[in-house]
């Protein structure tokens, strides 16, 4: 069975400073996608940035980047020039192409970040 | 263009009742997933639907039921509410046979069991 871990429940930052999330996973597939994603107090799920496991080259969305280590199944979002808007949870999830075309998503238990102005 | 929608936002029951949670996927999607978030975990996977069939479940017993209509909305019910189901319900929805779409989550439905 696949598993997401995400070690840090709670991080805390100032404006405008670099933080890094952590993430590791477990699997025996080769051939998946992780995610990262954001969720407000609106509660509702944000897709922040994506990587498939094929590629070497870690996916970057503007101020979001990874740190995608494949063989040590770990994947790692940093937000640089941290803004208030980014105080939210943040969900690490894995996902395999199941049965018939059907998607599932296994989530981490979440991190807490907060952006101290 | 409406994204995913999830009715009602909030639910108070009473245990041993049943509920029916709704959800109408994003415009063009044709798959939708739902998801249970107790209070401080992340979601976990309940089932898929697709051409109106269960596609895959997970670890969640029969009480937790569903159906897909010809419109690709669904419904989510659970029967013999236990507290233990209080939680925020998540509906997510995208397109089958292709991981490069994105899924779009709802804003949720809030369960409460007393």
């Amino acid at each position: 069975a696949q598993t997401v871990t995400q070690s840090q429940p709670e991080m805390s930052v100032q404006e405008a400073e670099t933080v890094t999330l952590s993430c590791t996973y477990d699997t025996s597939e080769n051939n998946y996608y992780l995610f990262w994603y954001k969720q407000p107090p609106s509660r509702q799920m944000i897709l922040v940035i994506r990587q498939e496991a094929y590629k070497q080259q870690n996916a970057t969305e503007n101020r979001f980047s990874v740190n995608f280590q494949k063989a040590a199944k770990s994947f790692s979002l940093k937000i640089s020039d941290s803004q208030l808007g980014d105080t939210a949870m943040y969900f690490c999830a894995f996902m395999t192409l199941i049965i018939q075309g059907a998607q599932k998503l296994v989530f981490g238990q979440g991190t807490r970040l907060t952006i101290n102005p | 263009d409406a994204g995913v929608t999830q009715s009602p936002t909030h639910l108070i029951k009473t245990r041993g009742q049943q509920v029916t949670l709704r959800c109408s996927p994003k415009s063009g999607h044709d798959t939708v997933s739902w998801y249970q978030q107790a209070l401080g975990q992340g979601p976990q996977f309940i089932f898929q639907y697709y051409e109106e069939e269960e596609r895959q479940r997970g670890n969640f017993p029969d009480r937790f039921s569903g159906h897909q209509f010809p419109n690709y909305s669904s419904e989510l019910n659970v029967n013999a509410l236990l507290l233990g189901d209080s939680a925020l319900y998540l509906c997510a929805s995208s397109l089958v046979w292709t991981v490069n779409t994105e899924a779009f989550f709802g804003q949720g439905t809030r369960l409460t069991v007393v």
